[in-house]
């Protein structure tokens, strides 16, 4: 079985532009986190997804969105880029949002915002 | 909120050594909690989770163990190898779906 991919692997972005990156899971799971990874900050929580609908969102600006299609691949979408902005973004893939579920994460989309 | 601490934040040892990497959570009510392993610039691979109801969880050389009531968690590493120096994370499972991480340990085995 397939693992969770990400497209692209990595990106290279000018402040103020925006980006889209997405993520498709492991084939039948149906929930689908979005996290962010920084020296600074570690990994973040950013959103998860569940039959296309986003059913919990971390502490991060509204320029940070996403959306969830109905075969259960994300994406994620950067508005008006800041050189903070620049990170590793990884998504994670579960069966259902039960609570006993094991999460499986992407290689990640590597943002670096010049 | 969830807070997690990872202890020690870097770690070197030679080649062949056990040793235990610590993670601490503030907030007991969890619904599991996972080991992950992450190579530089790369994602996460999944080594252990724990479910709640769980003591410890073993694969291979690693054996992982949680108490909840004092908020702690461990890995275990047996007959430490090279190809396992890389940076190991652990995440609590909380409401929503949602993991919280710990900065991680940075582990070098050295040959």
């Amino acid at each position: 079985k397939a693992g969770v991919t990400q497209t692209p692997r990595y990106l290279i972005k000018t402040r103020g532009q925006q980006v889209t990156l997405s993520c498709s899971p492991i084939s039948g799971h149906r929930s689908v986190s979005w996290y962010q990874q920084t020296p600074g900050q570690g990994l973040q929580f950013l959103f998860e997804y569940f039959s296309e609908t986003q059913r919990n969102k971390g502490n991060f600006p509204g320029r940070f969105s996403g959306r969830q299609f109905s075969n259960s691949r994300s994406e994620m979408n950067v508005s008006t880029l800041e050189l903070g902005d620049s990170a590793l973004y990884l998504c994670a893939s579960s069966l259902d949002p039960g609570r006993e579920d094991e999460q499986y994460f992407g290689p990640g989309t590597r943002l670096t915002v010049t | 909120k969830q807070e997690v601490t990872q202890i020690p934040a870097a770690l070197s040892v030679p080649e062949g050594e056990n040793l235990v990497l610590n993670c601490s959570f503030t907030d007991s009510a969890i619904y599991n909690l996972q080991w992950f392993r992450q190579d530089p610039g790369k994602g996460l691979t999944s080594l252990l989770l724990i479910q709640s109801s769980q003591r410890e969880q073993t694969s291979g050389r690693l054996n992982a163990s949680l108490d909840k009531s004092s908020g702690r968690s461990t890995l275990y590493i047996a007959a430490s190898q090279p190809g396992d120096s890389a940076t190991y994370l652990c995440a609590v499972h909380n409401a929503g779906n949602m993991l919280t991480f710990g900065g991680g340990t940075r582990l070098m085995v050295k040959p």
